[in-house]
């Protein structure tokens, strides 16, 4: 098994859909992170999730509803998504303060 | 504000060797990462700094200055696998990563 495993790794979707991106963590790690990441800009923080409690909400629409029912998974749910939010979500996960993350590969979301 | 600098995209040779600097403003410094991250892959960790000076992994070395505000990435021997984007991120006084966009290499034959 991978250290981090997202699925789907591609998704298109309608703007009046709902579907939701998943993230596992294998490594035992207390921290998980929601990235947005768009062509030629820098990472943008979403969420962040600290022994399942959301420590971090970066003025992210409504319209990205996260879920952390335990310290292995990460959910990410979608609904009446705009075009501008389409881009690739990285799931991370780290333990501590290290800065260090562990990634995932990705869910590349297309809005229609 | 806070803010990271790094080239949007450099070309380089197979064999040669490239040097991509990164420069930062932010809130505290308690560290810089170099994360590599190959098209349609995970962002994986090349390098952490927190002292000035260079650090020495294989063919990849990092450098730090803190009173400069700047670090580079040196790639030695460059090969073709080592197409790919180079991110750049520095961890705050609040712990938290701030990023670079990156900077796509692209090493031709």
């Amino acid at each position: 098994e991978t250290g981090v495993t997202q699925t789907p790794r591609h998704l298109v979707m309608g703007m009046t859909n709902k579907k939701s991106l998943k993230c596992e963590q294998h490594l035992g790690h207390n921290a998980m992170y929601w990235y947005k990441q768009s062509a030629k800009k820098p990472l943008e923080l979403m969420f962040v999730y600290n022994f399942k409690e959301q420590t971090e909400n970066n003025s992210v629409p409504s319209r990205f509803s996260p879920e952390c029912p335990n310290s292995s998974h990460l959910f990410l749910h979608l609904h009446t998504l705009q075009p501008e939010d389409s881009a690739l979500y990285l799931c991370a996960s780290t333990q501590g303060d290290t800065g260090e993350l562990f990634f995932g590969e990705g869910s590349r979301l297309t809005v229609l | 504000g806070q803010n990271i600098d790094q080239p949007t995209e450099m070309t380089a040779t197979e064999g040669a060797i490239v040097q991509i600097n990164c420069t930062y403003q932010t809130s505290g410094f308690n560290g810089l990462f170099w994360y590599q991250q190959h098209a349609g892959e995970a962002p994986t960790f090349l390098s952490y700094n927190v002292l000035d000076g260079l650090e020495e992994k294989g063919r990849f070395s990092s450098f730090l200055s803190r009173s400069k505000g700047y670090s580079y990435l040196l790639l030695k021997e460059l090969q073709m696998k080592d197409s790919a984007s180079y991110l750049c991120a520095v961890l705050d006084s609040n712990y938290q990563l701030i990023w670079g966009a990156g900077t796509k290499l692209i090493i031709k034959p």
